[in-house]
């Protein structure tokens, strides 16, 4: 299995609708995790940390499920300015490191 | 969060030849790391660049292919040498936020295409 897993999309989905996404992570010990957006041609941006207790900023939320191990991404609303690629990222504690699931393709359609 | 800037933005190289590129951030940090994302493909670690030490590599990298060098809190390269095709990729730096809570901040990134 490998460390971090994401369904690679696209997800086309029409603007105003609501879209998630789940990321899955084998090591049972990690204690961070973390979704990034990158938009083409151009360097990740932490879009928000993923608390136990879950995190929403705005129109997104996300939630950790510790017992099947994945974590979520809600866009609520969704917006053009939406589409990029959505990076999940889950901390290794075998050996302090982070890692990047190979992202989901979004594209928001007019 | 930290600003980085990379330089050069992209390079176009021939075989055989190497390049360096930098990174700079706006603010002392502790660890800096290097990253590639081939295309299509997720980011993948290269080495985490410590001053006044050693860069320690990730599995499949090694210092020959790829010298970092770390002079001070700010500032660092990564040569890639005797390139070949094969290392056609984004190179990132990226920098953990001061707070050690994992969260990292990375530079726009150096597009290397070999010829």
């Amino acid at each position: 299995r490998k460390e971090v897993e994401q369904d690679p999309g696209p997800f086309n989905v029409p603007e105003g609708a609501t879209v998630a996404f789940n990321c899955t992570y084998s090591n049972s010990a990690s204690q961070s995790f973390f979704w990034y957006r990158q938009d083409c041609r151009k360097e990740p941006k932490l879009l928000m940390s993923v608390y136990s207790s879950g995190n929403e900023d705005g129109r997104f939320t996300a939630q950790l499920n510790r017992a099947s191990q994945y974590i979520s991404l809600l866009i609520r609303d969704s917006k053009l300015s939406d589409s990029a690629t959505y990076l999940c990222v889950v901390n290794s504690n075998r050996d302090d490191k982070i890692i990047f699931g190979k992202g989901t393709r979004l594209h928001i359609l007019p | 969060s930290a600003v980085i800037s990379q330089k050069p933005s992209r390079d176009i190289c021939q075989r055989g030849t190497s390049l360096t590129i930098q990174c700079q951030v706006d603010s002392q940090v502790t660890m800096m790391f290097w990253y590639r994302q081939q295309p299509g493909q997720s980011l993948t670690l290269i080495a985490t660049a410590n001053q006044g030490s050693e860069a320690t590599y990730e599995s499949g990298f090694v210092i020959d292919k790829f010298p970092i060098s770390r002079p001070n809190l700010t500032f660092s390269t990564l040569t890639v040498s005797n390139m070949s095709p094969e290392d056609s990729s984004i190179y990132l730096c990226s920098v953990e936020d001061t707070r050690g809570n994992y969260e990292q901040y990375f530079g726009p990134g150096t597009r290397l295409t070999v010829t």
